[in-house]
């Protein structure tokens, strides 16, 4: 059974500061997704990694998939206080006849603090 | 390009009660999964659909079932509502069933 964990689950930190967000999971998969959660709102996609050694980057927020380490991160830098959310990674094996099609982590809580 | 749209947006019934909720994918996309969310379980796999036919189904009770139509539409029915089955339901939509998914608005439901 596929499990993935995240790190922390919650995380307070001050504006301007860096800080990684990470998530392991348990089986091979090369397609994770990393979403953002607003109170009482539906998932938005921030990422979508389909190969080792993927990077992609949107205005402060990084993430990047290392398969082989079975790890993604998430990188915020000079955090803002309109970050302040849940993230969640998601492993997909849709391309597997069985099982889940998306697998999320337990969720890290953000905030930042002015 | 309209996006995932479920309805109801809100919901509640009475325990012992049944309830359907609905999801349109986005034009084209012809794979449809449905998750549960809950404070305490976080996001949970129900089930997936594809060209109308259940691909897989997650771990929860035959209480949950559901169905996809010709035109991709998909419905989940819940029998028997628990005070438990109060959740935020999510479907998310993508074209096959290993292309990125995206999520409709959600149903919340609330079981009293």
């Amino acid at each position: 059974e596929l499990k993935v964990e995240q790190n922390p689950l919650f995380l307070s930190m001050q504006e301007g500061k860096n800080y990684t967000i990470y998530c392991n999971y348990s089986t091979t998969s090369d397609r994770l997704y990393w979403y953002r959660q607003d109170p009482g709102k539906s998932l938005e996609s921030l990422f979508v990694l389909l190969s080792n050694g993927a990077v992609k980057q949107e205005g402060r927020l990084m993430a990047s998939l290392d398969t082989k380490a079975r790890l993604s991160t998430l990188h915020i830098t000079a955090a803002v206080h309109d970050l302040s959310a849940t993230y969640f990674c998601a492993v997909d094996l849709g391309f597997q006849t069985s099982g889940s099609r998306l697998t999320f982590g337990e969720g890290t809580q953000l905030t930042v603090n002015p | 390009k309209a996006g995932v749209t479920q309805t109801p947006r809100y919901l509640i019934k009475t325990r012992g009660q049944q309830v359907t909720l609905s999801c349109s994918p986005i034009s084209g996309h012809r794979s449809v999964s449905w998750y549960q969310q809950t404070p305490g379980q976080g996001l949970q796999f129900l089930f997936e659909y594809f060209s109308e036919t259940q691909r897989n189904k997650g771990n929860f009770p035959g209480r949950f079932s559901g169905r996809q139509f010709s035109n991709s539409r998909s419905e989940m029915n819940v029998s028997t509502l628990e005070l438990g089955d109060s959740a935020l339901y999510l479907c998310a939509s993508s074209l096959t069933v290993d292309t990125e998914a995206f999520f409709g608005q959600g149903t919340r439901l609330t079981v009293v």
